[in-house]
């Protein structure tokens, strides 16, 4: 089975720069994903790691050690419109998906 | 229509009612999940379907039944559920073995309230 813990909430102020960490102990890895999902909204797909390293997207940025067990998720230059739940989620060999309970965002003026 | 669509959006039912969800992926993906948002916990995953196929029934109760008549086509039957069956139910679909990320596609989800 997957274990995967994240913080439940986080707080920044426009502008600045926020960083979601997810650990995870699992029985299989074939990938680590991040999911943007806004209230009432369907999840959507922001990241993709397989390899050690960073992998950068515009303002978001994730970073995955396998050996550590460890992601996280960069949100740089933070707007109103980033206030979300950030959802890790680690898929075994048989490509399923074990989600982390989410950590939800909230942008300050 | 485009990418991952269900109905309904909002459902409330009692307990002895039989009601269906619907689920439709116009991406032309092998594979279909049913999934169960409650609030402050993890996606749980239900059921998977990989080419039709069921592959994965995560002890889900038998109140609960899925369908999938064809690759793009996934059902949630449902029939004498209990208020803790009240949450979010999200659909997905992916390509399976394909090349690139082979990421999950989510639909918008049903709110289903059992009274």
């Amino acid at each position: 089975g997957q274990n995967i813990d994240q913080p439940t909430e986080m707080t920044a102020t426009e502008g600045a720069i926020v960083q979601i960490n997810c650990t995870y102990q699992t029985s299989g890895f074939n990938g680590l994903f991040w999911y943007q999902q806004h209230a009432g909204e369907a999840p959507t797909f922001l990241s993709y790691n397989v390899l050690d390293g960073l992998e950068e997207k515009g303002r978001f940025s994730s970073f995955l050690s396998r050996s550590k067990g460890y992601s996280y998720l960069l949100l740089k230059e933070l707007q109103m419109k980033d206030s979300a739940s950030y959802l890790c989620a680690v898929r075994d060999e048989d490509y399923k998906l074990s989600f982390g309970a989410g950590t939800t965002v909230t942008v300050r003026a | 229509e485009t990418g991952v669509t269900q109905t309904p959006r909002h459902l409330v039912m009692g307990m002895t009612n039989k009601k269906s969800l619907k689920c439709e992926q116009h991406l032309g993906h092998n594979a279909m999940y049913w999934y169960k948002q409650s609030a402050k916990k993890p996606l749980e995953l239900m059921f998977v379907y990989n080419f039709k196929e069921q592959t994965e029934n995560n002890s889900v109760p038998s109140r609960f039944s899925p369908e999938c008549p064809n690759s793009s086509h996934l059902f949630l039957h449902l029939h004498t559920l209990q208020p803790e069956d009240s949450a979010l139910y999200l659909c997905a679909s992916s390509q399976v073995e394909g090349s690139g990320y082979n990421e999950q596609f989510f639909g918008p989800g049903t709110r289903l309230t059992v009274l």
